[in-house]
């Protein structure tokens, strides 16, 4: 068990729909990372939250949207679903915000969208 | 053209023999290194973090970068087949924010 936490494990959508994954870092970390990763692209970069602030973005989908929240826990939202969209998505924390010391991911959500 | 690239393999060894696991990078920004190891099915999980170049030493992992060709290894020595997994690269620039660009992962097994 790494210390953060991601649910749920598994989800099955349809195509339209809109779907929160939610994350709780490891104790004492204050940002949280989100990436995709699919087969053809890999790990992708999705955006970066440190103590409730929005801090670095990458690729991110305008259909797709995220917040951090007082408590830390961090949600992922993904709206207006796309076959394409079904990926293994992966919450991670640090303590600092810089990450560049590397950082500790969850076990992932796997989105299916039919 | 990726920023970084990794071989996909699959890379196939014996047990007991050295592995070596390499990327290449194009962004001569990129000052932090990383090294993550993921299991089917799971997290990706640090491994080795090394910042700008030279070499890092933790038990059978010796990670080694050279900014000048831009080029950074693993190296794996003794495999076991609980080292079977696939092997990422990561690398950030200071201004990057928590930014990392992984590589595409080489997929190791390692035989009995």
């Amino acid at each position: 068990d790494s210390g953060v936490t991601q649910t749920p494990k598994h989800l099955i959508t349809a195509t339209g729909q809109r779907v929160t994954l939610r994350c709780s870092p490891r104790s004492g970390d204050l940002s949280v990372y989100w990436y995709q990763q699919s087969l053809d692209q890999g790990l992708q970069f999705l955006i970066q939250y440190y103590n409730g602030e929005e801090r670095a973005k990458g690729n991110i989908l305008e259909r797709f949207s995220a917040q951090q929240f007082p408590d830390l826990h961090s949600e992922l939202n993904l709206s207006s679903l796309e076959l394409g969209d079904s990926a293994l998505y992966f919450c991670a924390s640090s303590v600092e915000t810089g990450g560049n010391y590397g950082y500790t991911f969850g076990s992932g959500t796997r989105l299916t969208v039919v | 053209q990726k920023e970084v690239e990794q071989d996909p393999g699959p890379l196939s060894v014996p047990e007991g023999a050295i592995v070596s696991l390499n990327c290449t990078y194009s962004n001569s920004a990129f000052q932090y290194f990383m090294w993550y190891r993921q299991y089917s099915r799971k997290g990706p999980e640090l491994l080795m973090y090394t910042y700008s170049s030279g070499n890092k030493e933790d038990g059978r992992f010796t990670a080694q970068v050279d900014k000048s060709s831009k080029y950074i290894s693993l190296f794996i020595r003794d495999s076991q087949p609980s080292d079977s997994a696939t092997y990422l690269c990561a690398m950030s620039a200071f201004n990057q924010g928590g930014k990392l660009i992984f590589g595409q992962g080489t997929e190791l097994s390692v035989k009995p």
